[in-house]
């Protein structure tokens, strides 16, 4: 079946400009994640979606960064004002229902943010 | 809060044997995860241990001890393909999200 999927693989946008990033879960996964990735990094939390829900946001880095999931499914990370250090590759993934399921997580290939 | 320490990077050579070492410090303890990933991929997931001891899959074998809040990956019978950086990450309370470690990246030579 389809994976994850991430658009657009490559963003370049100019400092102060706003990005809208998006991520198509793998059907029937209730939890998803968005993750941030600095070049030789590791992987830094950003937020978390129950169904439509976002129990957690603790790892968003800046009241510039807002998150929203519809449907129980498609997600999209918004960043406003965009700054260089915000240049990273975001990563979203997706698990299945059941707290059990949380420690396997299935990665999208990532959106590789530039900001000039 | 939650920090894993892992070595930078980690050389071998093809058909050898490597230890990818992990220890973490939580407040509480739920489980570990081990993610590999090649260089522009995206993260996989290789396994996890809640409990101690050994667990097997195929070449790749994952250790946990709670006690010494430490864990480890083994890779057995090293191909050039197993060069990539691997992550462990600890579940954290509330069985919701990981944190991950900032990788260990192998690199198999011939």
């Amino acid at each position: 079946g389809a994976g994850v999927s991430q658009s657009p693989s490559n963003k370049v946008t100019e400092k102060g400009k706003d990005v809208e990033l998006r991520c198509d879960p793998i059907s029937g996964h209730t939890a998803l994640y968005w993750y941030r990735q600095s070049l030789g990094q590791g992987l830094e939390f950003l937020i978390y979606f129950q169904g439509n829900s976002a129990p957690d946001k603790s790892g968003l880095p800046s009241d510039r960064f807002s998150a929203e999931r519809t449907g129980g499914s498609v997600s999209t990370l918004t960043i406003q004002r965009t700054q260089q250090e915000d240049s990273a590759v975001y990563l979203c993934a997706s698990s299945p229902p059941g707290a059990q399921n949380v420690y396997e997580q299935y990665f999208g290939p990532g959106t590789r943010l530039t900001v000039t | 809060g939650q920090s894993l320490e892992q070595p930078s990077e980690v050389t071998a050579v093809e058909g050898a044997i490597v230890q990818i070492n992990c220890t973490y410090q939580t407040s509480g303890f739920y489980g570990l995860s081990w993610y590999q990933q090649h260089d522009g991929g995206a993260p996989t997931f290789l396994s996890y241990n809640a409990l101690d001891g050994l667990e097997e899959t195929g070449r790749f074998s994952s250790f946990l001890s709670r006690s010494d809040s430490y864990g480890y990956l083994l890779l057995q019978e090293l191909q050039m393909k197993d060069s990539a950086s691997y992550f462990c990450a600890v579940l954290n309370s509330g069985y919701s999200t990981l944190t991950f470690g900032k990788g260990t990246m192998l690199l198999v030579s011939p």
